[in-house]
């Protein structure tokens, strides 16, 4: 299956700034999903990116807390925006393509202090 | 509406014994995608296998066998002779087999802890 690099793999942030998390996937993909997962919980679907248009947000999560981008069928961008600790989580870029699995990133490992 | 159940939170075993993570799913759609992933304490998550819902075949691959009982709406992974690298977070996960960009559903994960 394709590989997704993530960055950054973690990082400790100022409450009130922001966080840009990216992906790079390997190959085309036309669907990418962005994932929070909060300590020792389950993955939430915060969205998803389709190349060329508007992410689609989950109940519960806003694209000016959650800016996504999606220029191209090969990258992502995730903005975490605001940052309270409430947003300490680890955020999680998954691809779907022609294969029917969800791969994953690396994941970014965000606390905010 | 689709749910996965993972009823055991964490698990405990000693080296080299045998340990059975429970995934019970509920879904109204006649054919769909059953996973299992694994999330070591690193964070990423790595696919283990998939399984069809009209293939109700169980897996082996080396230490791990999969059984899938669709009559009971069960997914059960089995890790034989379990080693401290098995030590992680595991997810059972569900999706429409339906065309297109399905979301996938995610239990709320097991966390094995193999001690030596």
């Amino acid at each position: 299956s394709a590989v997704i690099s993530q960055k950054p793999s973690r990082d400790i942030c100022q409450r009130g700034t922001s966080l840009t998390i990216q992906c790079q996937v390997d190959s085309q993909v036309t669907m990418m999903f962005w994932y929070r997962q909060q300590p020792g919980q389950s993955l939430t679907l915060i969205a998803t990116a389709n190349q060329g248009s508007e992410a689609t947000y989950e109940s519960g999560f806003v694209i000016d807390k959650f800016p996504i981008s999606r220029p191209n069928l090969t990258f992502s961008t995730l903005t975490v925006s605001n940052l309270s600790p409430e947003d300490s989580s680890i955020y999680l870029c998954s691809g779907q393509g022609t294969m029917t699995e969800a791969f994953f990133g690396q994941g970014t490992r965000l606390t905010v202090v | 509406a689709q749910k996965v159940t993972q009823a055991q939170t964490e698990i405990s075993v000693v080296e080299k014994e045998d340990v059975t993570l429970d995934c019970v799913y509920e879904t109204r759609d006649t054919t769909y995608y059953l996973f299992w992933y694994k999330q070591p304490p690193s964070g990423e998550l790595v696919f283990l296998i998939r399984r069809n819902s009209f293939d109700e075949q169980n897996e082996i691959s080396g230490r791990y066998s999969w059984n899938f009982q669709k009559s009971t709406s069960s997914f059960n992974f089995t890790i034989t002779a379990s080693q401290v690298v098995d030590s992680a977070v595991y997810f059972c996960a569900l999706r429409r087999y339906s065309g297109g960009y399905q979301k996938v559903t995610f239990g709320t994960g097991t966390k094995l802890q193999v001690i030596p």
